[in-house]
């Protein structure tokens, strides 16, 4: 079965901190895609990245980059420089390779970004 | 840009009313989904559909039902609402296609009184 855990429920920071989202999968699947979202408190979640399992590449688009590391089954999100506008409930998911039926989310991460 | 809507936004009513809440795409997605919510908290899958005439339930029991009668529609009925229906109900679709990334309505804050 799959599994995403993210054992941080809440953070906060003090605007211009870095700070880093653990996410802590599981899967039997050899082929699988990993996903950010950001819920922000209006509600909608917002896509932030897709890494397939093959791509162990870091990467960084402006102030958020991910770590990618099979050997620990970790995707892990750091937002460097936070601003008070990255405030909001942050989602880690799983997707196997197969038709969609187990597309997995974590419990979420609550980042609180105060001036 | 994802285009994918979801009507209304919010919704108050009485218990053992009849609600739909209507969830509708255009970008041809095969593939979409009714996810639970409750403010803050984990999405809970509680139905998805491979395409027309395809429904399914998820993990979450829900007393809600779904039908897909063409690609773009996907609505989700609750023949009697109760307070425990109060949540927010979030859609959303998938292509097929090498990633499967999915595509989020702004979702539906039901509120049941």
């Amino acid at each position: 079965a799959q599994k995403v855990t993210q054992a941080q429920t809440e953070i906060s920071v003090v605007e211009k901190e870095d700070v880093t989202l653990d996410c802590v999968y599981e899967t039997r699947d050899t082929t699988y895609y990993l996903f950010w979202y950001k819920q922000p408190p209006s509600g909608e979640l917002v896509f932030l990245i897709r890494r397939n399992s093959f791509d162990e590449q870091n990467e960084i688009s402006g102030r958020y980059s991910w770590n990618f590391q099979k050997s620990t089954s970790s995707f892990n999100f750091t937002i460097t420089a936070s601003q008070v506008v990255d405030s909001a409930v942050y989602f880690c998911a799983l997707s196997d390779a197969d038709y969609g039926q187990n597309f997995v989310f974590g419990p979420g991460t609550r980042l609180s970004v105060l001036p | 840009e994802a285009d994918i809507y979801q009507t209304p936004r919010y919704l108050v009513i009485g218990t053992g009313k009849k609600i739909t809440l209507e969830c509708s795409q255009t970008m041809g997605h095969d593939k979409m989904y009714w996810y639970q919510q409750d403010p803050g908290m984990e999405l809970h899958l509680i139905h998805y559909s491979y395409g027309v005439n395809s429904t399914e339930k998820g993990d979450l029991s829900s007393e809600s039902t779904v039908s897909r009668i063409r690609t773009e529609h996907f609505p989700l009925t609750l023949e009697s609402a109760r307070p425990s229906h109060t949540s927010q109900y979030l859609c959303a679709s998938s292509d097929p296609g090498e990633t499967d990334e999915q595509y989020f309505g702004p979702g539906t804050r039901l509120t049941v009184t």
